[in-house]
């Protein structure tokens, strides 16, 4: 069964404006994985964070982790018409492969 | 450095035919993972291969569904005879090493009719 979940499932905010996505998870992890998909297409990696790590920047991205309570994070700061996608967490549980969430719908409205 | 690329990016198939997808790893990865992605939903993983090697298949339905990765050549993911709710959009992903950052493909769309 999926492990990932997105919180909020989908998300409405005006371009200029921070956007905050949250994923929760059940089990101990390697490593947390944030993606982006835009409609129709194929999966864009943003940032991994690892199990040992907290915080991680990338650009507009900022990704938090706390594996207390195996909860994750994800801020798009000053938000851009093109952030407009579906994004997704993945946890890695050391088997290699990757559970996903079901993903935030993020619009950004100009 | 040419990313993962899957073949054909569309497929259409009438029920009992067979589906082949391919992919191809970026270049120097060695990991191959495809996963199934339904309308609305997320990724779910289907098998994990190396050069030669099911490393896991957890995720693959127990019939009609094979993967191999050949010592020369793209992965395939097979899909005998194929049912509508074959319907989905299917994604291989690669990495230098397990546990590393999985890199994805655009995907197949597989339409069964």
């Amino acid at each position: 069964s999926q492990q990932g979940e997105e919180d909020p499932q989908a998300l409405s905010i005006q371009e200029g404006e921070n956007a905050t996505m949250n994923c929760s998870y059940k089990t101990s992890i390697n490593n947390l994985q944030w993606y982006r998909q835009n409609s129709g297409r194929g999966l864009v990696h943003l940032i991994l964070i690892r199990s040992n790590e907290r915080e991680k920047h990338s650009g507009r991205l900022r990704v938090t982790l706390d594996t207390s309570k195996k909860s994750s994070s994800l801020l798009i700061t000053a938000s851009r018409a093109a952030d407009t996608a579906s994004y997704f967490c993945a946890t890695d549980q050391g088997a290699q492969k990757l559970v996903f969430g079901q993903g935030t719908r993020l619009t950004i409205n100009p | 450095n040419a990313g993962v690329m899957q073949n054909p990016r569309h497929l259409v198939r009438r029920r009992g035919q067979e589906a082949r997808l391919r992919c191809s790893p970026m270049k120097g990865h060695s990991h191959v993972y495809w996963y199934r992605q339904l309308p609305e939903e997320g990724l779910k993983f289907m098998v994990y291969l190396q050069k030669e090697n099911i490393i896991d298949e957890s995720g693959m339905p127990k019939e009609r569904f094979s993967a191999e990765f050949p010592k020369e050549g793209p992965s395939i993911l097979r899909i005998q005879q194929v049912v509508r709710g074959d319907s989905a959009a299917y994604f291989c992903a690669s990495s230098s090493s397990g546990g590393d950052t999985q890199y994805f493909g655009p995907g197949t769309r597989l339409t069964v009719l």
